[in-house]
């Protein structure tokens, strides 16, 4: 019972443009985290935003959250070539007490 | 050095064969989680602890055990290993409940021959 998909499966972009990356679930969330993954290495948390906020902001990172669409979307600005890993959203769902990610983005950001 | 750490984090073993994964964390969290990572299908969450001896199954628990006997620790049990639970495996901890950033391992990449 997966509940986050990401869109699309891979991304690849020259370094300095933007990268957004979109999730959709399935059923009334708590809240909504991404996550990154450098190659085969633990995942480290980038963002939360809760089921009450709309946008959230953190350095070169957006988030947003369309609780009626059930969909969020995560931007990356002025991407790096360090930025290239995999994205995963990962969402709560009201009530429950574990996590369901989704498949992830793979990013490439080429030099 | 606020952390979790895995052990061990490469193993190589053979069906039927008991193993223990340990996770333990430095950071006081009361929640603590296992999951699997397979191409294609993301993590899946095996079980999850609240607090100490309590745990509670996630997306994939057959064949898994866990105990909770300490605050720190999470050791993940494989009691009889079989080849479709070769796979990257990570523990997380976060500081109450799931709706916190959850912090994570560095992995334990199981193969069973």
């Amino acid at each position: 019972s997966q509940q986050g998909e990401e869109d699309p499966q891979a991304l690849s972009i020259q370094e300095g443009e933007n990268a957004t990356m979109n999730c959709s679930y399935k059923t009334s969330i708590n809240n909504l985290q991404w996550y990154r993954q450098n190659s085969g290495r633990g995942l480290v948390h980038l963002i939360l935003i809760r089921s009450n906020e709309r946008e959230k902001h953190s350095g070169r990172l957006r988030v947003t959250l369309d609780t009626s669409k059930k969909s969020s979307s995560l931007l990356i600005t002025a991407s790096r070539a360090a930025d290239t890993a995999s994205y995963f959203c990962a969402t709560v769902e009201t009530g429950a007490n574990n996590l369901f990610f989704g498949t992830g983005t793979r990013l490439t950001v080429i030099p | 050095e606020a952390q979790v750490t895995q052990n061990p984090r490469y193993l190589i073993t053979v069906t039927g064969k008991k193993l223990t994964v340990t996770c333990s964390q430095n950071m006081n969290h009361e929640y603590m989680s296992w999951y699997r990572q397979d191409p294609g299908l993301g993590l899946r969450q095996i079980y999850y602890s609240m607090n100490v001896e309590v745990t509670d199954k996630g997306d994939v628990p057959e064949g898994y055990k866990v105990s909770r006997k300490e605050k720190r620790n999470f050791p993940l049990i494989l009691e009889s290993p079989s080849p479709n639970q070769t796979s990257l495996y990570f523990c997380a901890s976060s500081p109450s409940q799931v709706s916190y950033e959850q912090y994570f391992g560095p992995g334990t990449r199981l193969t069973v021959t």
